[in-house]
């Protein structure tokens, strides 16, 4: 139990164009979901917090505007990145969780997907 | 600041051999602390996790964790490499803001097993 999908694992776009990932809780309803970006060989840094309903809390210096996060369902959220650059090519894991607060403890990840914008 | 570091870029150690990732933290309450895995290109793997309890955490493919709460430690081992476990690894720690928490992670850590 407790998979979390992400769809597309890899796209390659141009410069300029919007993307959107989908990051989906397949057997349990999570309540939080998070989104992460991960550069080669580094850590995983956090973007978003996003619970089910309400907007996406964003990480210091993450630009709102470019990186949409829609929560609108307790098993779906969609990543879009919007006019896509080359520094944005990343690897964008995304991670969800069951319940809300202190009682609840482990976060399960997708498998990632990969973006290249050329 | 809540934070986590682990100290190597790279472990390497034989196959067979005893195996140690070190982690150290800085949070503010208890802490709750994690260890997963990544293999290339895919996500993390959750390996184990301390919450409260035994200081001795068993996990998954036969690693475990020591949490030293006076060392603010919380190492990863394994009695036996195996070549499989060649992998990045991740220690974390749950970070709480108001009713939320959020994991921070370490660098990680690459552990290379020769054969």
């Amino acid at each position: 139990g407790a998979v979390v999908s992400q769809h597309p694992s890899w796209v390659i776009c141009k410069s300029g164009t919007s993307v959107k990932i989908e990051c989906r809780s397949l057997d349990f309803q999570a309540t939080t979901m998070f989104w992460y970006r991960q550069f080669p060989k580094q850590s995983l840094m956090l973007m978003a917090t996003s619970n089910e309903g309400s907007k996406a809390t964003y990480e210091q210096g993450v630009e709102k505007d470019k990186f949409l996060i829609n929560h609108a369902s307790l098993t779906l959220s969609t990543l879009t990145v919007t006019s896509a650059h080359p520094e944005d090519s990343s690897f964008y894991i995304c991670s969800a969780r069951r319940g809300s607060g202190r009682s609840t403890y482990e976060q399960y990840f997708g498998p990632g997907t990969r973006l290249t914008v050329t | 600041a809540q934070s986590v570091a682990q100290p190597e870029d790279q472990v390497n150690v034989a196959e067979g051999n005893p195996l140690t990732v070190k982690c150290t933290y800085s949070v503010s309450g208890n802490p709750y602390l994690f260890w997963y895995v990544q293999y290339p290109n895919r996500g993390l793997q959750f390996l184990l996790k301390y919450i409260t309890g035994d200081n001795l955490v068993k996990g998954s493919y036969g690693f475990e964790a020591e949490f030293n709460k006076s060392q603010t430690s919380f190492h990863l081992k394994k009695p036996s490499a195996l070549v499989s476990d060649s992998a990045l690894y991740f220690c974390a720690v749950r970070a709480y803001s108001g009713n939320t928490g959020k994991l921070i992670f370490g660098q990680g850590t690459t552990l290379q097993v020769k054969p």
